[in-house]
């Protein structure tokens, strides 16, 4: 299936851990993004990346530090979890030129306790 | 700044026609998309305006008036399973969300 993966789709795990969260996507695109989706749905980017650099950097703790060793992949490692993190955290990617029309993957849904 | 505004909530009943609207406020415009979310699932992507008009897919509309700052979603021969989250989001570098129109369609 050419798609937008995500693992894990849930992760629990306790305050001062540090996770990480893989993403891949088979649909050759260029551009990557990871989101973050908050108990009220507000749905917020974080980071883009273009052909494995970056090219957004919202104002996001630096404890967020994303990581695209291919333009098919982009990981999101987060150092030191407080509760606040936990939400669900969306990777998506565009096909070029159309940043408008973007294609999620399921979502991991973090829980911070 | 960027701001989009949409209704919370909107309930209407199978086999209906719903609007959902939403205004803008934002500096630089790169076009009105709409994205469809169910519970539990991830976002998917609907329609773009680029330019001011109606575009048509299938059941679903969206029109864009740029002078006016708004837009609308309109979904036709309402089924149960249209019942989500509906967003609104303008690019202007990035992809800005609107807070999200939960749709209940009720039998």
């Amino acid at each position: 299936d050419t798609a937008v993966s995500q693992t894990p789709k849930y992760l629990v795990t306790q305050m001062g851990n540090d996770k990480s969260i893989k993403c891949e996507q088979n649909l050759g695109h260029d551009t990557m993004y990871w989101y973050k989706q908050d108990s009220k749905k507000f749905l917020k980017i974080m980071f883009s990346y273009n052909n494995k650099e970056l090219i957004i950097n919202e104002t996001v703790p630096n404890r967020f530090s994303p990581k695209s060793p291919d333009k098919a992949h982009l990981n999101l490692h987060i150092n030191s979890l407080e509760l606040g993190d936990s939400a669900v955290y969306f990777c998506a990617s565009s096909p070029p030129g159309l940043e408008n029309e973007q294609y999620f993957g399921p979502g991991t849904r973090l829980t911070v306790t | 700044g960027q701001s989009l505004e949409q209704p919370s909530e909107v309930t209407a009943v199978e086999g209906a026609i719903v609007q959902i609207n939403c205004t803008y406020q934002t500096s630089g415009f790169y076009g009105l998309s709409w994205y469809q979310q169910h519970d539990g699932g991830a976002p998917t992507f609907l329609s773009y305006n680029g330019l001011d008009g109606l575009e048509e897919t299938g059941r679903f509309s969206s029109f864009l008036s740029r002078s006016d700052s708004y837009g609308y979603l309109l979904l036709q021969e309402l089924q149960m399973k249209d019942s989500a989250s509906y967003f609104c989001a303008v690019r202007r570098g990035k992809l800005i969300f609107g807070q999200g129109t939960t749709l209940q369609v009720k039998p």
